[in-house]
């Protein structure tokens, strides 16, 4: 078991570019989650996903989007990145009762100039 | 307003020794409290679980504690280790709209000194 993997784990941008961060789960979780973690505060939520071919919206949702096509991956996009979406994000996913854990990727950094 | 306060902000102590981190919410309504993890450069990883009505859960040398009624969480940690350094972030999950929600603090971080 791999768990939660995130491609990639470091990414520089320039303002306006745009680019898909992965994350993928073998653990057959039906709900998943996009976070971002910013120096002294806590994470936000993004978006999040109850099962294949639902998103929803999360705390912080504007200038991103989100695909679930399939179980196992759940794909944030920023169609034109700013900087102030510099931030390390964090990908997560739970079986779906409220009693169990959310399992974390390793996280993504990304830097936007 | 749904809030997770944590404290200290930070916290620095000698290989061996104990500490407390405190968690303070508001959150309502309740359904559980984690508390997390987090090494430099990882994701969060989960410590324990607490519901309702338990108040006192333990994992090694964690020890999480919950008093529902003052809406307040510790973790204590016996017996420092090095590999202790980390930050521990508490999270209280609530539910709505038919699905659960989480509120994250900020976190502690704990620097194990040799």
């Amino acid at each position: 078991n791999a768990g939660v993997t995130q491609t990639p784990k470091f990414r520089v941008l320039k303002t306006g570019q745009s680019m898909t961060l992965l994350c993928a789960q073998d653990m057959n979780h039906e709900y998943m989650y996009w976070y971002r973690q910013d120096p002294g505060m806590g994470l936000r939520l993004i978006h999040y996903s109850v099962g294949e071919g639902t998103t929803a919206k999360g705390e912080v949702p504007d200038g991103y989007n989100v695909s679930r096509l399939k179980k196992q991956n759940f794909l944030l996009g920023l169609e034109s990145a700013a900087p102030s979406q510099t931030s390390v994000y964090f990908c997560a996913s739970r079986r779906q009762a409220s009693s169990y854990e959310q399992y974390f990727g390793p996280g993504t950094r990304l830097t936007v100039t | 307003k749904n809030q997770v306060e944590q404290s200290p902000q930070s916290l620095i102590i000698l290989e061996g020794k104990n500490c407390t981190l405190q968690c303070n919410y508001t959150v309502s309504p309740f359904s559980n409290l984690r508390w997390y993890k987090q090494d430099t450069g990882r994701g969060p990883v989960s410590l324990t679980i607490m519901t309702f009505s338990e108040n006192t859960k333990s994992n090694g040398r964690y020890t999480a504690t919950l008093d529902a009624d003052t809406k307040q969480s510790s973790l204590h940690i016996t017996a420092s280790q090095l590999s202790d350094s980390a930050s521990y972030i508490c999270v209280v999950s609530f539910p709505t709209s038919g699905t659960y929600k989480y509120i994250f603090g900020t976190g502690t971080r704990l620097k194990v000194l040799a």
